[in-house]
């Protein structure tokens, strides 16, 4: 069974900062994606991020980034620039394919933009 | 999710009863899935369905019970086998192509009265 591990519970930053939240995860599988979810205090899910397994090239969009280490089985994000609306908390997931497509989450981080 | 309905928005259960959740998409997706947030922790996968009239059990099925009779709908029922139901229930959808992500609704808050 795959496993994925969110050291971090809380982060605090400042407007316009850097910010890097970590990700680790657990499995045999050879094929699988990885993404990033955020939620807002309205609790909806928004992808934030994909990354394939079978890409070495980095995923970005925008202010946002990965940093995917397959070896090291780390798939961390970077929030470049961070503004207030990042305020949110962000759950890691994983999801092995083929087959049904299960998402297997992390426990989150709540994340803090400060003003 | 504008395409994923979830009702109602908060739902209140008494001890013994049951209680459905409704989760109806309009995305044409074939797969739905049924999630369980509790207060700080991550998503946890109750029932998942790939096609109509088929499912299946995720890691924490017991207490629930759920149909796929259309493509469109997925109602989740939280019977009253399910000990601790106060939590956060999000639906998902996902179409069949392999790059395709879930997309969420906006979930029920569940809680005992």
């Amino acid at each position: 069974a795959q496993t994925v591990t969110q050291s971090q519970p809380e982060m605090s930053v400042q407007e316009a900062e850097t910010v890097t939240l970590s990700c680790t995860y657990d499995t045999s599988e050879n094929n699988y994606y990885l993404f990033w979810y955020k939620q807002p205090p309205s609790r909806q899910m928004i992808l934030v991020i994909r990354q394939e397994a079978y890409k070495q090239q980095n995923a970005t969009e925008n202010r946002f980034s990965v940093n995917f280490q397959k070896a090291a089985k780390s798939f961390s994000l970077k929030i470049s620039d961070s503004q207030l609306g990042d305020t949110a908390m962000y759950f890691c997931a994983f999801m092995k394919i083929p087959g049904a497509q299960k998402l297997v989450f992390g426990q989150g981080t709540r994340l803090t933009i400060n003003p | 999710d504008g395409g994923i309905t979830q009702s109602p928005k908060y739902l209140f259960r008494k001890e013994g009863q049951n209680v459905t959740l409704s989760c109806e998409q309009n995305l044409n997706h074939d797969a739905m899935y049924w999630y369980r947030q509790d207060p700080g922790q991550g998503l946890r996968l109750i029932y998942y369905s790939q096609i109509v009239n088929d499912f299946q059990k995720g890691d924490i099925a017991e207490g629930y019970s759920v149909s796929r009779e259309k493509k469109e709908s997925f109602p989740l029922t939280v019977t009253s086998a399910q000990k601790n139901p106060t939590a956060f229930y999000l639906c998902a959808t996902r179409g069949l192509l392999s790059n395709q992500p879930q997309h969420f609704g906006d979930g029920t808050r569940l809680s005992i009265l």
